[in-house]
């Protein structure tokens, strides 16, 4: 059984500094490792992902990065911009992915 | 671009009405998904269909049921609401394999009120 966990409920980050975003999880025996974005009243975006075979994935101004030994998933944003402000949420698996509880991220003018 | 459809962004129901709420999909995903998302618990599945007449229970299934007649359509049935049935709903597919890097694509959700 999955259990996956973002142990903060919301992040407020200036604008132009780094965002960090954590997931934490229990079971490794999945592939994939992705991170969804969410406005209010829209559906989560698949926003970037990393392949259990690697550490580290780059998308512009994304990062994720796996850290397996420590079963924790983060994503960096930088420089975080005022359209990153969103829910953010994690999900691992297979064809079924667990989500994390999510992250409400505001990025300060 | 895919493109997931749910049939209603908004929906009042009376308590121990049957509820349907339709998704569509036009990408030819053998995957589609239904979860529900609460403030405080994240996104949790309630079903997940791989194929036509195919359907798995997800995390919370109790008092909800499923139907996949056609690979684009997937239906999610409240067969007598409830309150703690309020809820946002969302809808989700992906194709099978590998190569599909477990990406679900999701529709733009359903609120619905449950009085």
């Amino acid at each position: 059984d999955q259990q996956v966990k973002q142990n903060s409920p919301s992040l407020s980050v200036q604008e132009g500094r780094i965002s960090i975003l954590n997931c934490d999880y229990t079971n490794s025996m999945f592939d994939y490792f992705l991170w969804y974005k969410k406005y209010p009243a829209e559906g989560p975006t698949f926003l970037i992902s990393i392949s259990s075979i690697k550490d580290k994935n780059e998308d512009g101004r994304f990062t994720v990065f796996l850290n397996k030994s420590a079963k924790h998933l983060s994503l960096h944003i930088v420089p975080s911009q005022p359209g990153d402000s969103a829910v953010y949420f994690c999900g691992i698996g297979n064809e079924k992915l667990t989500f994390g509880t999510g992250t409400r991220l505001t990025i300060i003018p | 671009d895919v493109k997931v459809t749910q049939s209603s962004r908004y929906l009042v129901k009376r308590t121990g009405e049957k509820v349907f709420l339709e998704c569509v999909q036009d990408m030819d995903h053998e995957n589609m998904f239904w979860y529900r998302q609460d403030p405080g618990l994240g996104l949790r599945l309630i079903y997940f269909s791989y194929d036509v007449k195919m359907k798995e229970k997800g995390d919370i299934p109790e008092g909800y049921s499923v139907s996949r007649e056609k690979k684009e359509r997937f239906s999610l049935i409240l067969e007598s609401a409830s309150t703690n049935q309020t809820s946002m709903y969302l809808c989700a597919s992906s194709l099978r394999g590998l190569l599909a890097k477990n990406i679900q694509y999701f529709g733009a959700g359903t609120r619905l009120s449950v009085l």
